[in-house]
């Protein structure tokens, strides 16, 4: 079966633009999660997704950062006026929402954004 | 304080050799998860093994195991037989609240770089 799918893969911008970030899942999977990592270090959260709805935004950095998921499956991560410290791979994983279970969360292959 | 901790620059095993990647965590809720993930240069991020709070044995998937000391809060990635596809970073990572049923983030440590010699 198909893993999560991200795009597009590599995103030069310029700063102060906007940029969109497309999130594809897992097919069946309710739980959706947007990661970013910066050069060196572990993925840091940034929202979570249960369904539809946001269950857990407090990773977003500031009101520039915005993420939807209209119909509990594909996720757009939106970033306005875009800053160079912007720069990073950007992670989607998708899981089951089983409860009492392992949950496992499935990476995309990331989308490296840079911003010049 | 930090909730995982990977303090390893870089690892170095020679092929068909067993090698250990130490990993800390912190918390004090009752019910966690702990996973490990391998990202390779390509950057995609591989789940490997998973191991929760309440499991009464350690989890083991083919070559990997993870040796979970609770007490320690430890949760140490053991890789039997290295192959010189083991060479990427290496993710330990913590989820609070496993038992809850609500999903939550995954915590990553800094990451541990395994390169495996011929």
């Amino acid at each position: 079966g198909a893993g999560v799918s991200q795009t597009p893969s590599n995103k030069v911008t310029e700063k102060g633009k906007y940029v969109e970030l497309r999130c594809d899942p897992i097919s069946g999977h309710t739980a959706l999660y947007w990661y970013r990592q910066s050069l060196g270090q572990g993925p840091e959260f940034l929202i979570y997704f249960q369904g539809t709805g946001a269950a857990d935004d407090s990773g977003l950095p500031n009101d520039r950062f915005f993420a939807v998921r209209p119909e509990g499956s594909v996720s757009t991560l939106k970033i306005q006026r875009t800053e160079r410290g912007d720069s990073a791979v950007y992670l989607c994983a998708s899981s089951s929402s089983t409860s009492g279970g392992p949950n496992i969360q499935y990476f995309g292959a990331g989308t490296r954004l840079s911003v010049l | 304080a930090q909730k995982i901790t990977q303090t390893q620059p870089g690892m170095f095993v020679q092929e068909k050799e067993a090698v250990t990647l130490d990993c800390t965590y912190d918390t004090s809720d009752p019910s966690y998860g702990l996973f490990w993930y391998k990202q390779p240069s390509s950057g995609e991020m591989i789940f490997l093994i998973y191991q929760g709070s309440y499991d009464q044995q350690n989890a083991t998937e083919g070559r990997y195991s993870l040796n979970f000391q609770k007490a320690r809060k430890s949760a140490n990635l053991v890789i039997s037989a290295s192959q010189l596809g083991d060479s990427a970073m290496y993710f330990c990572a913590m989820r609070e609240g496993a038992r809850t049923g609500a999903n939550s983030k995954l915590t990553f440590g800094k990451g541990i770089t395994l390169s495996v010699r011929p």
